[in-house]
């Protein structure tokens, strides 16, 4: 069956450090993943965009990757602050899917302590 | 200010009653979606419209019925018929005619059916 996970619930990390969060996807063939900061009783705010021939998006403090062998995407902040605390959520569209099938991940809670 | 309004951010209503979300958006997009999250869920489409006076069911569109008259509204209406009716509820809209595509979220209406 089709699935895409993100590693953890929960992320905790120390302000500085760099953060890396996991989306993970069996059975789908994306054309495109995104990722979305979605803070709490809000709606999620697009980040990032990396389509499947791209390995490298970066935007400020920003990295995401796209490994389709490995069929994973890797989302980094550096120099992590208190400010980035908040829920990350990756999705991806598939190839031949409508523009409604975008498929969302259940999030992972980054929580960034001083 | 361009954007996606929701309204009202809390709603209540009885077992039994329908009720309807509001929706709307000036950023001049064809296409707008309608999501429900649950706690320790990913976002999940109910409906969506790529054009005015057409839309498409989307995962769990059983007990929900949608219109779109005009391009920059698209109501949600929650009926009696869906059984588990308490949720966040999240609205979004994005460009029509391009492969990779942003969606644009609104601040969301949390529904309390009692």
């Amino acid at each position: 069956s089709q699935k895409i996970e993100q590693n953890s619930e929960a992320l905790n990390i120390q302000e500085g450090k760099t953060a890396t969060l996991t989306c993970n996807y069996t059975n789908y063939s994306p054309a495109y993943l995104q990722w979305y900061r979605q803070d709490p009783g809000r709606g999620p705010v697009f980040l990032l965009l990396i389509r499947e021939n791209e390995k490298e998006k970066r935007k400020e403090r920003l990295k995401v990757t796209f490994d389709t062998t490995l069929k994973q995407s890797l989302f980094h902040i550096t120099a992590s602050q208190p400010a980035d605390s908040a829920t990350y959520l990756c999705a991806l569209q598939n190839y031949g899917g409508s523009q409604g099938n975008l498929i969302f991940g259940k999030g992972t809670k980054l929580s960034v302590k001083p | 200010d361009g954007g996606i309004t929701q309204s009202p951010k809390y709603l209540f209503r009885k077992e039994g009653q329908n009720v309807t979300l509001s929706c709307e958006q000036n950023l001049n997009h064809d296409a707008m979606y309608w999501y429900r999250q649950d706690p320790g869920q990913g976002l999940r489409l109910i409906y969506y419209s790529q054009i005015v006076n057409d839309f498409q069911k989307g995962d769990i569109a059983e007990g929900y019925s949608v219109s779109r008259e005009k391009k920059e509204s698209f109501p949600l209406t929650v009926t009696s018929a869906q059984k588990n009716p308490t949720a966040f509820y999240l609205c979004a809209s994005s460009t029509q005619g391009s492969l990779a595509y942003e969606q644009y979220f609104g601040p969301g209406t949390r529904l309390t059916v009692t």
